[in-house]
């Protein structure tokens, strides 16, 4: 079974703080997606990386790819409570339609 | 401009009833799944189609059975609910293999199911 872990599982900051949030695995994906979730809604998409070492950046949310595809961060500078909800990465497996999705990060800012 | 559209939104099923969860995409697109999710496990896929005529099983694919008729249609069946399927239930579409990476998953709004 592949498994790709989150850390940390929950967050609450203050805003106008940083943070990091991690998405590791032992596998090897094609390539990588954030999505954030908000509460009685599906995921959205904020961003997908496909190359080893890529940074992508979104205002103030950074998203980079391990040089080995196994695992990612989501970095947000100066949140903002409009950041709150929850995180998920999911790596795609190469030639299937299958994704593989983390265990989530929890993100609250606070006013 | 709807999308994924899944119904209904709550659903309260005695241990051993059985009922369809529905999902529709109008985005023509081929790729279409089911996943569950429950706390601190994310989202797992139970089953999932690449086109009409064509399932295959994900990762929980006990207790749920898939048909795809239609391009548009990928409903799913509970065949004797138990309260281990109590989850949130999502629909997700796709216009593209995984492996080009430019295939985001387009998700429903989720089905609230609880099994007493």
């Amino acid at each position: 079974t592949q498994l790709l872990e989150q850390s940390p599982q929950f967050l609450s900051i203050q805003e106008g703080e940083n943070l990091t949030v991690y998405c590791n695995s032992s596998s090897v994906f094609s390539s990588l997606q954030w999505y954030r979730q908000e509460p009685g809604e599906g995921p959205v998409l904020l961003v997908t990386v496909v190359t080893g070492g890529e940074v992508k950046k979104l205002k103030r949310l950074t998203f980079q790819f391990g040089d080995a595809r196994k695992d990612s961060s989501l970095h947000i500078t100066a949140a903002q409570p409009g950041d709150t909800g929850l995180y998920l990465c999911a790596g795609a497996i190469s030639g299937t339609y299958k994704y593989i999705f983390g265990t989530g990060t929890r993100l609250k800012v606070l006013a | 401009n709807a999308g994924v559209t899944q119904t209904p939104k709550f659903q309260v099923l005695k241990t051993g009833q059985s009922m369809t969860l529905q999902c529709a995409q109008d985005m023509n697109h081929e790729y279409m799944s089911w996943y569950r999710q429950d706390p601190g496990m994310g989202l797992r896929l139970i089953h999932y189609s690449v086109g009409a005529g064509i399932t295959d099983q994900g990762e929980v694919p006990n207790g749920y059975n898939v048909s795809r008729s239609t391009t548009e249609d990928f409903p799913l069946r509970l065949l004797s609910a138990a309260p281990s399927q109590t989850s949130v239930y999502f629909c997700a579409s796709s216009s593209e293999p995984t492996g080009g990476g430019n295939s985001p998953l387009h998700f429903g709004n989720g089905t609230r199911l609880t099994v007493t």
